[in-house]
């Protein structure tokens, strides 16, 4: 069973630059699985942040960036703003009509 | 705009049945592949299953493979999921998307939630 992993926690600064990552437990991550990122805050539903590793969602701020960072898919958040306090979680098509959510990583801004 | 609007989670007992619906505006349904994604309380988003534009391609996770069905009728521009023999762990907010495209299930914009309690 595929298992997709996110950092637990994650904490940045006001202004700051912060990377959040996500992998495989067996193996690497590529542009052919289509990595995409949602963002939550407590008590709302999901929002597309990004798809398909770096293409925005429409109205999501260029402080927003998707990649692959060696083995993971990255976003990356350019000057986080108390806003950005959210959880942020990526997914993976792992073939078969099959997709698999990583585990959320919890942003803190402070 | 899109809009979706999922109903039909409520409080059942263990081993009962539900059909959840999503209710699509805004948008050509017929054109787009679905999906359901759900969230224990307290826990990180799980994708559950999805169906592409046609209805003729289905596809489930294994929780929950052999137990729920997806399904749509594109004449009323709605998304179904059949969830039978309902264990605790099934205990979740079910999230309606859209997907990206006809075939690209992949979750897109987002309904509210009906919220599924199973106990006794």
């Amino acid at each position: 069973q595929t298992v997709v992993t996110q950092e637990p926690s994650f904490s940045v600064s006001p202004g700051g630059t912060v990377t959040l990552t996500c992998g495989l437990s067996s193996g690497s991550v590529s542009t052919d699985y289509y990595p995409s990122w949602y963002q939550q805050t407590p008590g709302q539903a999901p929002r597309t942040l990004m798809s398909s590793t770096s293409i925005r969602s429409s109205g999501v701020p260029d402080r927003f960036s998707g990649s692959i960072l060696g083995n993971r898919a990255a976003l990356t958040i350019t000057g986080a703003q108390a806003d950005d306090e959210s959880d942020y979680y990526c997914i993976l098509y792992v073939g078969s009509g099959i997709w698999v959510f990583g585990g959320g990583t919890k942003l803190t801004v402070l | 705009e899109v809009q979706l609007l999922e109903s039909g989670g409520g409080l059942v007992q263990p081993g009962g049945s539900l059909r959840l619906s999503c209710a699509a505006s805004g948008f050509t349904f017929s054109s787009f592949g679905m999906s359901w994604v759900r969230q224990a309380p307290g826990k990180g988003l799980e994708w559950v299953s999805a169906i592409r534009a046609g209805g003729s391609s289905t596809h489930y996770a294994d929780s929950v493979k052999g137990r729920f069905t997806i399904s749509r009728d594109s004449s009323k521009n709605t998304l179904y999921l059949q969830v039978n023999s309902l264990r605790g762990e099934d205990t979740a907010v079910y999230y309606c998307a859209r997907g990206m495209t006809t075939s690209d299930t992949r979750p897109d914009s987002w309904g509210q939630g009906t919220l599924v309690i199973v106990s006794s």
